[in-house]
Order: C-alpha cells, then structure tokens, then sequence
C-alpha cells in the first residue's frame, strides 16, 4: 500500500496567516492526490483535486501543488472558519489511502 | 443536488453482521463509482471499499477483505456495504462516497459524501 505521511500532524495559526502542510507518499503517484478540509460532525469536504485543481466553490485561498511523492497544500489568508482537519488522499494504487491528518487550530 | 443518504448503522455485537444502505439522488447513479469510507473514534479516514460504476469490479482494503462486501443496485440507485464478522475495531462513522468524475478507475476524488452512519461494535 502507498503511504501518505502528512507534516505537521497539528499546527496553530493567527487569522490572516498563510499554512503550509506537506504531503509526502512512499512511491511515485504522479499527480493522482487530493485534499479534504473534514471538521467534526460533518461530512469531509474535497478542496483540491489531482494535486493542483480547485475544486468549484472552494476559495481560492486553498491551493496545492507538487507531483511524485512530495505535494504541499496551502492556505493564504487564513480564516476562522477553517478550522478543521485536513487530508490528503492518494488514488493513483489500489488501495487509496489517506494522510494520517493534519489538525488545524486558531491561536 | 446531489445527496447520498445512510441508513443501518447500530449497535452489533462482535462477530455480528450489518448491512448498511446508501440510497443516492440528484446524479445518474450508474455513471460514477462509489466507495465506503469510515472513521473511527479519534482516528483518521480510512478507504474501506470502492466499487466500479457498472458494479463489475470491487476492491476492499486488507482490513475488512473476506468480511466485508460492496454492492450497488442501479435500478435502486442504492450502494451496499454488507459487513460480517465485526470486530470491535471496525467500530467508526462509515460514510458513503461519490467519485467526481465518470472514470474506470474505482475511486479518484471524492466530491460527494454522505452524512455518515455510526456502526458500534460491542457486547
């Protein structure tokens, strides 16, 4: 199985800051890579698609990049209500498997 | 719009089954693949089955292969997940997914999911 090993596992941020969480799988997985903003109680919520694509109705504050094994999702601008987890899943082998997360928390 | 509704989660005792439901709407069920996810307490996501759009190709993650099957009914627009012998670890919120785009893969990106439904395993 492909493993996702996301960095950091939690990080706090001030309102208005730019967050950085990287991404980094065990083989080659081209760009087959997405993220997923999943806050509790809710159902996860995909942001980027295929590494770099927004998804439509995502803020364009969301963006990510990277092919291969190393992939970075960032958020410019941070907002209150983006707190939450976030995930980054890979589909390019069966099975798909996601990140371990990456807790995301207001200061 | 698309909705994807979850039904028959519970309370089961360990070694007991389940059959969970996913009744779908607002999208042509038969063009997209479709997958269970689940997570459980305190955990991350975990990928535990996918199925290809005409139901003719299934996948399930290690850890519930041989327990676990997935099935779709097209003429219901209705996805299945029939889980036997549980365990107490496969105690999670499972929720049903759509795949973005019509593709033979059996899972991409996921831009629908359902609510969830929480499937308890104990005595």
């Amino acid at each position: 199985d492909i493993q996702l090993t996301q960095s950091p596992s939690s990080l706090s941020a001030s309102v208005g800051d730019r967050v950085t969480i990287t991404c980094q799988a065990s083989q080659d997985i081209s760009n087959y890579l997405n993220w997923y903003q999943h806050k509790p109680g809710k159902a996860p919520k995909l942001l980027i698609y295929d590494a770099s694509n927004l998804e439509t109705g995502v803020p364009s504050r969301f963006s990510g990049s990277g092919s291969g094994t190393d992939f970075t999702f960032i958020i410019n601008n941070l907002q209150p209500e983006d707190i939450a987890t976030y995930y980054c899943q890979q589909y390019d082998n069966l099975p798909v498997t996601f990140g371990q997360g990456t807790r995301l928390k207001i200061k | 719009e698309v909705q994807l509704l979850e039904s028959g989660g519970g309370l089961v005792q360990p070694g007991g089954s389940l059959r969970l439901s996913c009744a779908a709407s607002g999208f042509t069920f038969s063009n997209y693949a479709m997958s269970w996810v689940r997570q459980a307490p305190g955990k991350g996501l975990e990928w535990v089955s996918g199925i290809s759009a005409s139901g003719g190709r299934t996948y399930h993650a290690d850890s519930v292969k041989g327990r676990f099957t997935i099935s779709r009914d097209s003429s219901m627009n209705t996805l299945f997940l029939q889980m036997d012998t549980l365990r107490a670890d496969d105690t999670a919120v499972y929720y049903c997914a759509k795949d973005r785009i019509v593709s033979t893969r059996l899972s991409t990106a996921i831009d629908n999911w359902g609510q969830g439904t929480l499937v308890t395993v104990s005595s």
